[in-house]
């Protein structure tokens, strides 16, 4: 069965360096997102992309992020200088379609655990 | 903005006991599509099981199955004959269909713990 793939399983970075977190979503899947999940909290949305743009993003997706599809199979989180309060586990996820049916559905890749010190 | 609550943060049942987990949430959306997400200690997300707001019928995945409750913005999970595997994080999470994005919203998350 096909499966959202993340790496690394987990990242331990330095407060104030850059990260990427990497994902190779379903093939066939046009939308993509990220979330994260603060250890002990709810997940929270992070941002949608779709045709190589941004469709939607939170406040918490701020200047610090971007995201890229750098080529056909990889989606990428990147965070420029990393805070303490980013520590956190990073979800992405993808979906065919938006919409109706079956094909909205957003499976996740089991996750990235970042550990800022 | 939409909310999504669970109210039991963590719930426990015998094993092939049924158990039933809670979720309400707040949208003035008619049309939008609600889910249940299983999170194991391996932390994946996993899709439990589906509901389009606009169906009356109840989904039902084996022995997963909801009561959905349109008018009173309910939407809970009940698990038959309640397996060890079962144990995990559940959480709610609501997807508008509209034009307000296709992001989820989830809860806070249940715990649930099988007793064998």
């Amino acid at each position: 069965e096909p499966e959202v793939t993340q790496t690394p399983s987990h990242q331990v970075t330095q407060m104030g360096q850059e990260v990427i977190l990497r994902c190779v979503p379903i093939s066939n899947h046009l939308y993509f997102y990220w979330y994260r999940q603060i250890l002990g909290q709810k997940v929270e949305f992070l941002v949608s992309f779709y045709n190589n743009e941004i469709s939607e993003k939170s406040e918490i997706f701020d200047d610090q992020f971007s995201v890229e599809r750098p080529d056909g199979s990889n989606f990428t989180l990147k965070i420029r200088s990393t805070k303490l309060e980013d520590s956190a586990m990073y979800f992405c996820a993808s979906s065919e379609a938006r919409g109706g049916g079956l094909k909205n559905i957003q499976y996740f890749g089991a996750g990235t655990r970042l550990s800022v010190l | 903005a939409q909310t999504v609550t669970q109210s039991q943060p963590e719930m426990s049942v015998q094993e092939a006991e049924t158990v039933t987990l809670s979720c309400t949430y707040d949208t003035s959306e008619s049309d939008y599509y609600l889910f249940w997400y299983k999170q194991p200690p391996s932390r994946q997300m996993i899709l439990v099981i589906r509901q389009e707001a606009y169906k009356q019928q109840n989904a039902t995945e084996n022995r997963f199955s909801v009561n959905f409750q349109k008018a009173a913005k309910s939407f809970s999970l009940k698990i038959s004959d309640s397996q060890l595997g079962d144990a995990a994080m559940y959480f709610c999470a609501y997807r508008s269909s509209g034009s307000s994005g296709d992001k989820l919203t989830f809860g806070t998350g249940t715990r649930l713990a099988v007793r064998p």
